[in-house]
């Protein structure tokens, strides 16, 4: 109940084209939904969130999309660019006082030119 | 401002050494958290300070020792390590550890352990 689940493992976009990632969970206390990227070398850098309240979300060119019905979630990359070739993680985090992510497995993104 | 910085970048140690790992912020964040990477796997929650206190220690074995001298700086000893204790450890901040405070990641300290 605690696992996140991440697919797919690796993906690979033509440049402008969308790269999608999806998620899915069992635990319904969890609260908060973010995605994470990261570079070879580097520690992870926070992209984007969401609560359950709220079924899209948009900044730039990254959306997610959420379905609390279904227990699933999806990170969007519109016009995938070379420098978006990097892993993403999604990550939750249940409700109360313990801000503790339970991460994906991650997805390996390639943006070819 | 969202930098946590850590040092150092590199660390290689063997298993009789003692070292520390560094980790700041100037956030105002009353959370930090430690986490450990393996290549190709997501960070694994290590330890988590909130006002300066433990608050959550994952079953980590006792060669790792969480220090927080103050709210802006924590500190990971290393004592005895084992090779598999070889990653890339993250420190993490977070305005509180209510769910939901966004964490914000170092660039991590690589440790290779011989």
């Amino acid at each position: 109940q605690q696992q996140v689940k991440q697919s797919p493992q690796s993906l690979i976009v033509q440049k402008g084209g969308i790269s999608i990632i999806n998620c899915a969970y069992e635990n319904t206390a969890f609260d908060y939904f973010p995605w994470y990227q990261q570079f070879p070398g580097k520690g992870p850098a926070l992209l984007i969130a969401i609560r359950p309240d709220v079924s899209e979300k948009k900044e730039g060119r990254f959306t997610i999309s959420f379905n609390k019905s279904a227990k699933q979630f999806s990170l969007h990359i519109m016009d995938s660019q070379p420098g978006d070739s990097a892993t993403y993680f999604c990550a939750a985090s249940k409700g109360g006082a313990t801000n503790k992510l339970i991460f994906g497995t991650g997805t390996l993104l390639a943006v070819q030119p | 401002d969202t930098e946590v910085t850590q040092t150092p970048k590199h660390l290689v140690m063997g298993m009789t050494n003692k070292k520390s790992l560094k980790c700041e912020q100037h956030m105002g964040h009353r959370a930090m958290y430690w986490y450990k990477q393996k290549a190709k796997k997501p960070p694994e929650l290590m330890f988590v300070y909130s006002y300066e206190k433990l608050s959550i220690n994952e079953s980590v074995p006792s060669r790792f020792s969480p220090e927080c001298p103050n709210s802006s700086l924590l500190n990971l000893h290393l004592h005895a390590l084992q090779p598999e204790d070889s990653a890339l450890y993250l420190c993490a901040s977070s305005q509180g550890q209510w769910s939901g405070y966004e964490q914000y990641f170092g660039p991590g300290t690589r440790l290779t352990v011989t």
